[in-house]
């Protein structure tokens, strides 16, 4: 199956900071690739659709110069979270599908973010 | 809008025995897809099982099994023969046939095998 991995998996800053995500797919192509935010014990938000070549579309109630995202290349988006809070710890995750049309999602092994 | 709604937050089985899963979704398409997936505690997303809504079949893998009812928009899972490593987090997902692969998830039901 396809592989989308996530780096770094945990990662602790201090407010203030900013912090990036990195989401590449492994083995494919992904023109579009998907970030969601996960609280304990929760179901997974989406954040934001990351477009190769274009601006990210972000969903209502995401703040765009808060969560900064770029699709530099066909394998890989990146997280920006910029002047971090404790309120934005949280599980980040991402996810690709497949160019090749089997409308199935790959899911990253996600990132957990503490900011202290 | 879609909506995917779990009405069970949590349940709990025996070792080998049977379980289902409830999920229902609202939508005005006609052609999408349905999923099930696992999360457990390593966090990982894993596909159960999938099902296109064009068929009428019930899709099945392995000792997983769906039970789709179009016209009601329901799409329980049952787990058969449980097993210890099926505790996990699971969430019920819709996929639109023009919105670009988004998946829309449920609130997730968390299900214990218990020995």
């Amino acid at each position: 199956g396809a592989v989308v991995s996530q780096h770094p998996s945990r990662v602790i800053c201090k407010s203030g900071t900013s912090v990036k995500i990195e989401c590449r797919s492994l083995d494919f192509q992904a023109t579009t690739m998907f970030w969601y935010r996960q609280f304990p014990k929760q179901s997974l938000m989406l954040m934001a659709t990351s477009n190769e070549g274009s601006k990210a579309t972000y969903e209502q109630g995401v703040e765009k110069d808060k969560f900064l995202i770029n699709h530099a290349s066909l394998t890989l988006s990146t997280l920006t979270v910029t002047s971090a809070h404790p309120e934005d710890s949280s599980f980040y995750i991402c996810s690709a599908p497949h160019a090749g049309g089997i409308n199935e999602q790959f899911f990253g092994p996600g990132t957990r973010l503490t900011v202290l | 809008a879609q909506t995917v709604t779990q009405s069970q937050p949590e349940m709990s089985v025996q070792e080998a025995e049977t379980v289902t899963l409830s999920c229902t979704y609202d939508t005005s398409e006609n052609n999408y897809y349905l999923f099930w997936y696992k999360q457990p505690p390593s966090r990982q997303m894993i596909l159960v099982i999938r099902q296109e809504a064009y068929k009428q079949q019930n899709a099945t893998e392995n000792r997983f099994s769906v039970n789709f009812q179009k016209a009601a928009k329901s799409f329980s899972l049952k787990i058969s023969d449980s097993q210890l490593g099926d505790t996990a987090m699971y969430f019920c997902a819709f996929m639109s046939n023009n919105a670009g692969n988004m998946l829309t998830f449920g609130g997730g039901t968390r299900l214990m095998v218990k020995p």
